[in-house]
């Protein structure tokens, strides 16, 4: 099936450092969207981006939907241990109703 | 609480018996169903797409008459694995809404084992 190219794989940081991840595409999208998974747990949504260009918080969460509207970043600020997870990004069209999915970000935090 | 609720959460079976999963939508009626698969460190795969009151839309690669879904009403969609195999062990997850926003919600996911 159709998936993003999600960036990086995993991360390995320090509590307090700040972590980037994006995702790009081939294919347009007309939403962008951002979930954390915790294991054996269904992805939770974090940010959904609906225009180009647009730039929307939540919390210490920052995201991006880029302009060509191939592409989005997540932005996670003075990170904390709770912020462990897999982090995923969803391309979504509106002509089909379908979410494609990045192939995930593994995020670490050490204390 | 969850507004999108999957049963059962796990559920291990003898290779060859069929095993059906629930999705229901607990506040809201879901006039669409996704249903997808993810295996371990995996991300999320698209299976189909069910629809309430027809039939469901497959994605390709995957096998229409082994992943029987069912919509038949409006706030509960099932996934059946027929005659499962060890390789259809994976956690399966349903997303129910009525339309294309951030706002549709995941099931918790099914894991299934098939021995």
């Amino acid at each position: 099936g159709q998936q993003l190219n999600q960036s990086p794989q995993s991360m390995f940081i320090q509590e307090g450092e700040d972590v980037s991840m994006n995702c790009t595409s081939s294919s347009i999208f007309n939403t962008w969207l951002w979930y954390k998974q915790d294991p054996g747990e269904g992805p939770v949504l974090l940010i959904a981006l609906y225009k180009a260009g647009e730039l929307t918080s939540n919390g210490r969460l920052t995201a991006q939907f880029g302009i060509t509207r191939k592409d989005s970043f997540l932005n996670i600020s003075a990170s904390i241990p709770s912020d462990v997870g897999i982090y995923f990004c969803a391309g979504g069209s509106s002509n089909t109703g379908k979410l494609i999915f990045g192939q995930g970000t593994t995020l670490q935090v050490k204390p | 609480g969850a507004v999108v609720s999957q049963h059962p959460s796990w559920v291990i079976c003898k290779s060859g018996t069929s095993v059906k999963i629930e999705c229901r939508s607990l506040d809201f009626q879901a006039t669409t169903m996704f249903w997808y698969r993810q295996f371990p460190k995996q991300s999320l795969m698209l299976m189909a797409t069910s629809n309430e009151g027809s039939k469901a839309t497959y994605e390709q690669g995957v096998e229409k008459d082994k992943f029987l879904i069912n919509h038949a009403s409006l706030t509960l969609s099932t996934l059946t694995v027929t005659s499962a195999h060890p390789e259809d062990s994976s956690f399966y997850i349903c997303r129910a809404g009525g339309g294309l926003t951030g706002e549709l919600f995941f099931g918790e996911g099914s894991r299934l084992t098939v021995l």
